[in-house]
């Protein structure tokens, strides 16, 4: 069976704070891909990132920057220099294939104060 | 270019109603995903499409659930015999199954349903 965890429910922090989001999944699965998705305060869910069980890769987008470790089986999630406007619930997700359905794990309420 | 769009956006009903909601996905996106999100939880996937047949759905999925996307287009879902339990939004999300960004889900607003 798939897992996914975020064990922080909300992190507060001040604007230009960085701040991390854990996620730690389990799956018996060898091809694997992990989500990070965003839901702002009116609801929809954004899509950020995808990886695959493969790319080890970290990725940098903008102030946004993921770090991907198999090993520990985890996929955490960093934002630079917060900003007022990240304000939002996170969910980390995985699925058994590229456009499978979705296991979310239950989210992290960030809340960045100015 | 719209994106996915939800039907009605809220419903208030009493136990033991049914109700259905409406899905219309992105245009051309085969993919057609329900999922049930409650309060402080993550989305909880229910049911797929891929055109206009369902391959999978999940064990959340009870017999009072039944979902349809006849012409592999929009999507509705029926619940029957509501029970406060149902109380949730429910997410709708279509993708494509070929392209770049084929594995992208883009989720609609929800339809949040309060049973009394």
């Amino acid at each position: 069976a798939q897992k996914v965890t975020q064990a922080q429910t909300e992190i507060s922090v001040v604007e230009k704070e960085d701040v991390t989001l854990d996620c730690v999944y389990e799956t018996r699965d060898t091809t694997y891909y992990l989500f990070w998705y965003k839901q702002p305060p009116s609801g929809e869910l954004v899509f950020l990132i995808r990886r695959n069980s493969f790319d080890e890769q970290n990725e940098i987008s903008g102030r946004y920057s993921w770090n991907f470790q198999k090993s520990t089986s985890s996929f955490n999630f960093t934002i630079t220099a917060s900003q007022v406007v990240d304000s939002a619930v996170y969910f980390c997700a995985l699925s058994p294939d590229s456009w499978g359905k979705l296991q979310f794990g239950a989210g992290t309420q960030v809340v960045v104060t100015p | 270019d719209t994106g996915v769009s939800q039907n009605p956006r809220h419903k208030i009903t009493k136990r033991g109603q049914n109700v259905t909601f409406r899905c219309d996905p992105i245009s051309e996106h085969n993919r057609l995903y329900w999922y049930r999100q409650t309060l402080g939880q993550g989305p909880e996937f229910l049911t797929y499409f891929q055109n206009e047949a369902q391959l999978e759905k999940s064990r959340l999925l009870s017999d009072r659930f039944s979902a349809e996307r006849p012409k592999g287009s929009f999507s509705t879902l029926e619940i029957q015999r509501t029970e406060q339990g149902d109380s949730a939004m429910y997410l709708c999300a279509s993708s494509l199954t070929s392209g770049a960004s084929s594995y992208e889900q883009y989720f609609g607003p929800g339809t949040r349903l309060t049973v009394t």
